[in-house]
């Protein structure tokens, strides 16, 4: 079946350190790929997606790049802020499922120090 | 727009006890679901729906039921509360598209403890 592997947390890192969260998937046929968000208390939010192979999703700085040869979608950012501290899930979906359903990693949790 | 919304915020629940998470979206998606979010172990669906009047089982259903009688919302119920259903629940929204897979929203989630 499909899944999601990520590093395992917490990271912490001092500001402006370069960043990488690794998620690795199995899955079959060509999932969409994502990155979500948790800030303290609150729900998830996309960060970034790709929907194909060599697809980079970038937003605030975060990217990632859908690697199909070594089935990996590792998020990094060049220098970390302190509002980046939060939890980071990685997911995954087949398109031709019903219902648009993702399966997500156990999450990273990242904590950014002054 | 509120966009996701999810009542109550917090709740303590004794073994046995019965209760009803409601969730409400004003953005008019299609497809619903709730999840459950547990340490170590990400976010697991519990149940999910492509539209109003219909619900599916999701990776772990057993001892949830819900109901999705208008689009924009859903509910998700606890008969008899265990222990083990402890946890944070997420509800999320997202429209359909033959496209592909888009974005789900998600509600700030439910904070339930059963003692």
């Amino acid at each position: 079946g499909n899944s999601v592997t990520q590093m395992e947390g917490p990271v912490t890192l001092s500001e402006e350190a370069f960043l990488t969260i690794n998620c690795t998937y199995t899955a079959t046929g060509y999932p969409s790929l994502f990155w979500y968000v948790q800030y303290p208390g609150e729900g998830l939010q996309l960060l970034l997606k790709a929907t194909k192979a060599d697809d980079k999703g970038s937003n605030k700085g975060f990217e990632a790049t859908y690697r199909k040869e070594t089935t990996s979608f590792h998020l990094e950012k060049g220098s970390v802020q302190v509002s980046d501290s939060a939890v980071y899930f990685c997911a995954l979906s087949d398109p031709y499922n019903q219902g648009g359903k993702l399966i997500f990693g156990q999450g990273t949790e990242l904590s950014v120090k002054p | 727009n509120a966009g996701v919304t999810q009542t109550p915020k917090f709740r303590v629940l004794k073994t046995g006890q019965s209760m009803t998470l409601l969730c409400a979206q004003d953005m008019n998606h299609e497809y619903m679901y709730w999840y459950r979010q547990d340490p170590g172990m990400g976010l697991r669906l519990i149940h999910y729906s492509v539209g109003e009047g219909t619900t599916a089982k999701g990776e772990v259903p057993d001892g949830y039921n819900v109901s999705r009688l208008k689009k924009q919302n859903f509910l998700l119920g606890l008969e008899s509360a265990a222990p083990s259903q402890t946890s944070v629940y997420f509800c999320a929204s997202s429209y359909s598209s033959l496209a592909g897979v888009n974005e789900q929203f998600f509600g700030p989630g439910t904070r339930l403890t059963v003692l």
